[in-house]
Parts: structure tokens; C-alpha cells; sequence
């Protein structure tokens, strides 16, 4: 089975500061999903990345998908507090997510 | 507006009821999901479903149950076997395995 390892667990951060979260896989990574979660509520789909090297960018947010290091990584430029809540990378093919990264954004 | 919805948003039950956790989707999608969450974890599949009358256990089936006898409809029963049931189930819908998959705003389930 494939295993997905997202860090940091948790990341508080100062409005206004970028960040970056990692999603690494136990397997090679064809393409990978980024969601986002609101604390008790479903979860928003952000990204989808098909191909290794590929990036894409909505608003201030940029995934990158590296298959050499079967690695996603997630980067937030100027943090607002509406980024606030937990991302969580998945492989919708084999049904499987991270267990998440908690993001705490303080003024 | 199309979208997935689940009912009740917060259940209690007695240790030893059965109870069904309500999920409806009206974006004509073929494959519905059932995921449980617990603090500190991610997502792990109980069951999945990828047409009408077809479902498949995933990780932690054991002591859940479910049905897929419409498209919208794709209901879940979490059974007196399940020993730790207390948890927030999340569904989920998708057009096929490989699309995005668009989640209901979950239920949290409470055995008292």
C-alpha cells in the first residue's frame, strides 16, 4: 500500500510570512491532491498535480509535485488568516490521504 | 445548487445501537466514498462505491455496512461491532476514481 507522510504536524505562523508544507510518499508519485479542511467541516479541493515537475498556483497558494523525491510540497505566500485550517494531500487513484497538517495563523 | 449533504451534523447513540449516517449528492456522480477521521489522523476509507448496486470495503470496514441502490444515495450503518465508533465520518462523491472528489460537511458520531 501507499503511504502518505505530510510535515510539519502542526505550523503556527505569523500573518504575513510564507510557509511551505510537504507531502512525501511511501511510493513513486503519479499525481497528488491538495484539500483543505475547515476545523469539523468537509474538506475544499485546492490542486490537483498530474506529472512530476509540474506546478500550478491559485491566488497565494503554489503546489509543486517532484517524483524524483516523491514529494508534493505546498507554499503559501503572505499568509492570511482565511488560510487557516488543515491541508491534507491525497492519491484519489488508491483512495488514500496524509493525515494532515494543522496551520494556525496569528496576527 | 449541486452539491453533497450529510445528516444529522451531530449524532449520539447508546453503546450497542446501530446507526445510519444519511449522505445525498445531486452532481450526478458515479463513485461515493465513506472516510472516517479521528484526531491527529488523516482520512482512512471504510467503504466505496463506483455505481449503483456495487460497493467495496476499504481499510476499516469491519463493523460498518452499506448500500448503493440509487446514484444520490449512499448511506452508511455503523453496527454494534464496531468497537470504537466515536469519530467524524466524512463522504465524499466523484465522477469517477481519479477526478477530485467533492466531501459533504461531515457528522460527528458520539457513542455515549
Amino acid at each position: 500500500s501507499q503511504e502518505l507522510e505530510q510535515s510539519p504536524q502542526s505550523l503556527i505562523v505569523q500573518e504575513g510570512k510564507n510557509l511551505t508544507i510537504n507531502c512525501t510518499s511511501s511510493k513513486t508519485l503519479y499525481g497528488l491532491y491538495w484539500y483543505k479542511q475547515k476545523y469539523g467541516e468537509g474538506l475544499i479541493f485546492l490542486m490537483m498535480l498530474q506529472k512530476g515537475g509540474e506546478e500550478k498556483s491559485h491566488e497565494k497558494i503554489t503546489a509543486k509535485l517532484d517524483e524524483k523525491k516523491q514529494q508534493s510540497s505546498l507554499h503559501i505566500t503572505a499568509s492570511q488568516p482565511s488560510h487557516a485550517g488543515i491541508y491534507l494531500c491525497g492519491i484519489n487513484e488508491k483512495l488514500t490521504f496524509g493525515t494532515g497538517t494543522r496551520l494556525t495563523i496569528i496576527p | 445548487d449541486g452539491g453533497i449533504t450529510q445528516s444529522p451534523k451531530y449524532l449520539f447513540r447508546k453503546e450497542g445501537q446501530n446507526v445510519t449516517l444519511s449522505c445525498e449528492q445531486n452532481l450526478n456522480h458515479d463513485a461515493m466514498y465513506w472516510y472516517r477521521q479521528d484526531p491527529g489522523q488523516g482520512l482512512r476509507l471504510i467503504y466505496y462505491s463506483q455505481i449503483v448496486n456495487d460497493f467495496q470495503k476499504g481499510d476499516i470496514a469491519e463493523g460498518y455496512s452499506v448500500s448503493r441502490e440509487k446514484k444520490e444515495s449512499f448511506p452508511l450503518t455503523v453496527t454494534s461491532a464496531q468497537k470504537n465508533p466515536t469519530a467524524f465520518y466524512l463522504c465524499a462523491s466523484s465522477a469517477g476514481r481519479v477526478n477530485e472528489q467533492f466531501f459533504g460537511p461531515g457528522t460527528r458520531l458520539t457513542v455515549l
